[in-house]
């Protein structure tokens, strides 16, 4: 079993939807990340977290929110979808944090939002 | 603005050396990570430098020089499963993780 799960793999969905994402982890890691990727880009953070209770924007966190139910779980939600949110999804964790610690990612979720 | 550049597309021959270029433009500097990414999986961690030089890893090498802000992973004896995208990320001054669009390595017989 993956020690990152993402659930759903894959969401087709429709413009002004409520969709969430969600993450659960089994390595004990404290630290927690959401990023998307898209064609031809680089992986952009949209939020991340230390700790239980501790929720921080990333550099494109906007039309994005997330909570941090527990230490081992960390959902990303998109209140009102777009078509311009549609890509690919990580949840990454990491022990020692961005600076030295390398990241640990789940699978991915796929969106397509119509 | 800070930024990473690597190519987008590399072709290389089974059982050859290929060598993957990252350049950096960032805030300060606290680290740089390659990761590798198979098609639609999750990127996994390949190496990490933080001083100038080389580090080895097996068929894996990864290299720094600060001063030029440059670094490049070499992959020796490849394998058809080497095919892959490679991603270049460098950790700023703030330890913001900056991320390269990646280098699609193609592999042939």
């Amino acid at each position: 079993d993956a020690d990152v799960t993402q659930t759903p793999r894959n969401r087709i969905t429709k413009t002004g939807k409520r969709i969430m994402l969600e993450c659960s982890q089994t390595k004990g890691h404290d630290r927690m990340y959401w990023y998307r990727q898209d064609p031809g880009l680089g992986l952009r953070l949209i939020y991340y977290s230390f700790d239980v209770k501790d929720i921080n924007k990333g550099e494109i966190s906007d039309g994005y929110s997330v909570s941090r139910q527990a230490q081992a779980k960390f959902s990303l939600s998109l209140e009102s979808a777009i078509p311009n949110q549609t890509a690919l999804y990580f949840c990454a964790t990491s022990d020692a944090g961005l600076d030295t610690g390398e990241l640990f990612f789940g699978e991915g979720s796929r969106l397509t939002v119509l | 603005g800070q930024n990473i550049d690597q190519p987008t597309e590399m072709t290389a021959t089974e059982g050859a050396i290929v060598q993957i270029n990252c350049t950096y433009q960032t805030s300060g500097f606290n680290g740089l990570f390659w990761y590798q990414q198979h098609a639609g999986e999750a990127p996994t961690f390949l190496s990490y430098n933080v001083l100038d030089g080389l580090e080895e890893k097996g068929r894996f090498s990864s290299f720094l020089s600060r001063s030029k802000g440059y670094s490049y992973l070499l992959l020796k004896e490849l394998q058809m499963k080497d095919s892959a995208s490679y991603l270049c990320a460098v950790t700023n001054s703030n330890y913001q993780l900056i991320w390269g669009a990646g280098t699609k390595l193609i592999i042939k017989p």
